[in-house]
């Protein structure tokens, strides 16, 4: 199985300020045939279900704020929020969608600093 | 817009059977994979595996996947006249408390259902 790790657990920002998430996989993600980076990430918030983010590693989502943007390659990927926004406290995860089974990451929580 | 729509939570002996459902209101059930994801209390996602509702075409369980780590423990259905998929145990544990989504999507997962909570406790 690919393990997805991510960094850090949990981080405070001030509202206004830039919020930085890591993900790393145990393997590449990046399918050379067509140099796409088979990677999604979900925004949880408390009490409801997760909402997809960005896939493809950068793809913003229909409706995603452009303050989201994803970046990285092959095994190290990043998640910014550029300018935090107090309806941005979530718990935020990466997926791989290279190989079954597919797999999560442990998930970060950001708050309000 | 795709909406899933979960039935209500659950609470179960160990030992006990249980079928939760997720119902699909939209118009694509039939083209869909629809995946089953864990969420054991305050802990992050496991993706169970999927199932593919349309499978006409198959003669074989290509139309399922399961996640090694659940295989044999759970059961993937669907009723297509209904527009419904299934996630069934037939011997819950308490280990098995949790919430369980349904999510449509085959590698990522742009709709998903409200959650179901099961609770397995004697």
């Amino acid at each position: 199985d690919i393990v997805m790790t991510q960094s850090p657990d949990s981080l405070a920002v001030s509202l206004g300020e830039r919020a930085i998430i890591n993900c790393k996989s145990s393997q590449s993600v990046l399918n050379r045939s067509n140099n796409k980076n088979y990677l999604a990430w979900y925004q949880q918030k408390p009490g409801q279900p997760p909402k997809l983010v960005i896939n493809w590693a950068s793809t913003r989502e229909s409706g995603v704020p452009d303050r989201f943007s994803g970046s990285g390659s092959g095994t190290d990927f990043t998640l910014t929020i550029s300018s935090l926004q107090a309806e941005d406290v979530a718990v935020y995860y990466c997926q791989q969608y290279y190989t079954t089974p597919l797999t999560f990451g442990g998930g970060t929580k950001v708050e309000i600093k | 817009e795709v909406f899933l729509v979960q039935s209500g939570a659950e609470v179960r002996k160990p030992g006990e059977s249980l079928k939760i459902s997720c119902k699909d209101s939209g118009d694509t059930f039939a083209n869909s994979w629809i995946a089953w994801v864990r969420q054991m209390p305050g802990k992050g996602l496991e993706w169970m595996g999927m199932i593919y509702p349309d499978d006409s075409h198959v003669t074989d369980d290509s139309h399922i996947r399961y996640n090694p780590s659940f295989q044999g423990h759970v059961t993937f259905s669907v009723d297509k006249s209904i527009k419904t998929a299934y996630l069934q145990w037939s011997s819950l544990k308490a280990s098995d408390t949790a919430i369980y989504y349904c999510a449509r999507g085959v590698l990522w997962f742009d709709s998903w259902g409200q959650g179901t909570l099961v609770t397995v406790s004697s």
